[in-house]
């Protein structure tokens, strides 16, 4: 049973515009989630995180935000740059075990230019 | 910093074979994972450890051995490799508190 949950596969916008890439979550034990990004042949690369107190959190072009009660939260890349096409991963972790991450199965961003 | 480091890059393996993927970080990280990613899944954890001397097991720890005799290494054991082996293989590591993990770039592994 996927606890984590990227339901689209796969994204494409035109640059400058906003990318939106969504995760859902079964677990209400989930108190930490992060959003990684990966590129071909190279290992995942960190790139924001929310803790579940907090609805929302910024960091330059990336802002995450955490709906609970929907267990759902997005990742809003603003503009969107060619740079950014890689796979984004959702992550989430339980009770501050942060080193034990579920993870979904990712959606491949394509930025047009 | 070389931050996390994992070798070989490439490896091909016959069922039956056994093997070790090298993980060592020089950050003085306390806790270090093993992950695999398959085609069309999210990474999975193996095992994981919080400290030399302690690990556990993750989500998919069958037909893997660890053990943490130092900070810095975290090596990855197939006793008997299987073609449901084939995948690719990341270690990540990260420090006390609610902090990011950091992976390396990754050992990609076929089992023929």
């Amino acid at each position: 049973d996927q606890q984590v949950k990227q339901n689209s596969p796969s994204l494409s916008v035109q640059e400058g515009r906003i990318s939106i890439l969504n995760c859902d979550y079964t677990n209400s034990m989930f108190d930490y989630f992060l959003w990684y990004k990966k590129y071909p042949a190279e290992g995942p690369t960190f790139l924001i995180s929310i803790s579940s107190i907090k609805d929302k959190n910024e960091d330059g072009r990336f802002t995450v935000f955490l709906n609970k009660s929907a267990k759902h939260l997005s990742l809003h890349i603003v503009p969107s740059q060619p740079g950014d096409s890689a796979v984004y991963f959702c992550a989430a972790s339980s009770g501050g075990s942060n080193y034990k991450l579920t993870f979904g199965k990712g959606t491949l961003l394509t930025v047009n230019p | 910093n070389a931050g996390v480091t994992q070798t070989p890059k490439f490896q091909v393996l016959k069922t039956g074979q056994s093997m070790t993927l090298q993980c060592a970080q020089d950050m003085n990280h306390e806790y270090m994972s093993w992950y695999r990613q398959d085609p069309g899944m999210g990474l999975r954890l193996i095992h994981y450890s919080v400290g030399a001397g302690i690990t556990d097991q993750g989500e998919v720890p069958n037909g893997y051995n660890v053990s943490r005799s130092t900070t810095e290494d975290f090596p990855l054991r197939l006793l008997s490799a299987a073609p449901s082996q084939t995948s690719v293989y990341f270690c990540a590591s990260r420090d006390r508190g609610p902090y990011e993990q950091y992976f390396g770039p990754g050992t990609r592994l076929t089992v023929t």
